[in-house]
């Protein structure tokens, strides 16, 4: 059975920096491409950004620069690094597999809660 | 960069039948494949439809999906509505999500 669990998620002030992993079974982590997408607190779904399977790596417009996408084969496990946070990047982050057209988003794992407040 | 736009809200009785609409900004609804998720209150999404029409292995057939470039948008129909399916759902196509339809079976 496939599946992802994401972990680091938690209260963090402004200007501060938070490691998220997501940790994966049943299903190569080096081998996909993976994602980041996030879900603000009563709102709908945003991407963040994705790594391919060669290991190009993309974000959305509002994390670039200060997010990081990476991935750890030995430990089949998926990182995004997140510097200088922002209260609008308040949001359940849920690492997802995607399809090689970057079509389907799936599976999902149960999302960590990243809450930027001072 | 597009956007996709889905009603707010919708609401059917168990039994009928309802449609979900995701309407594409810019560039045409056949560019990229468009995928619809449902989600539960306090769940992950979970895909109910890809590559326009294609359901997941064990989702029911009475989700059914479409696309139409008069319209430059896609279409999430679901019939003999159950209160089960009551939840919120998300078009995708690419990188983009619609804003969400929450749908309320009476």
């Amino acid at each position: 059975e496939v599946q992802l669990v994401e972990s680091g998620g938690g209260l963090i002030q402004p200007g501060g920096s938070l490691r998220l992993s997501c940790a994966a079974s049943g299903f190569t982590v080096s081998s996909e491409y993976m994602s980041w997408v996030r879900q603000a607190p009563g709102k709908g779904l945003e991407w963040v950004s994705v790594i391919y399977r060669g290991g190009n790596k993309y974000y959305a417009d509002s994390v670039w620069g200060r997010f990081t996408i990476s991935r750890d084969g030995s430990k089949n496990t998926m990182y995004l690094q997140m510097n200088s946070l922002r209260v609008e990047d308040t949001a359940v982050y849920y690492c997802v597999g995607v399809d090689y057209g970057e079509n389907l988003f799936d599976p999902w794992g149960q999302g960590t809660l990243v809450t930027v407040s001072s | 960069n597009f956007m996709l736009t889905q009603p707010h809200s919708v609401s059917e009785s168990p039994g009928k039948t309802v449609t979900i609409s995701c309407t594409r900004s810019s560039g045409s609804i056949a560019n990229n494949f468009v995928q619809w998720y449902q989600q539960r209150p306090g769940r992950a999404p979970t895909a109910v439809m890809y590559e326009d029409n294609q359901r997941p292995s064990g989702v029911p057939d009475r989700f059914s999906g479409s696309i139409d470039s008069s319209s430059n948008s896609a279409s999430l129909t679901i019939s003999g509505l159950k209160t089960e399916d009551e939840a919120d759902y998300y078009c995708q196509s690419y990188r983009v999500f619609g804003g969400g339809t929450k749908l309320t079976v009476l």
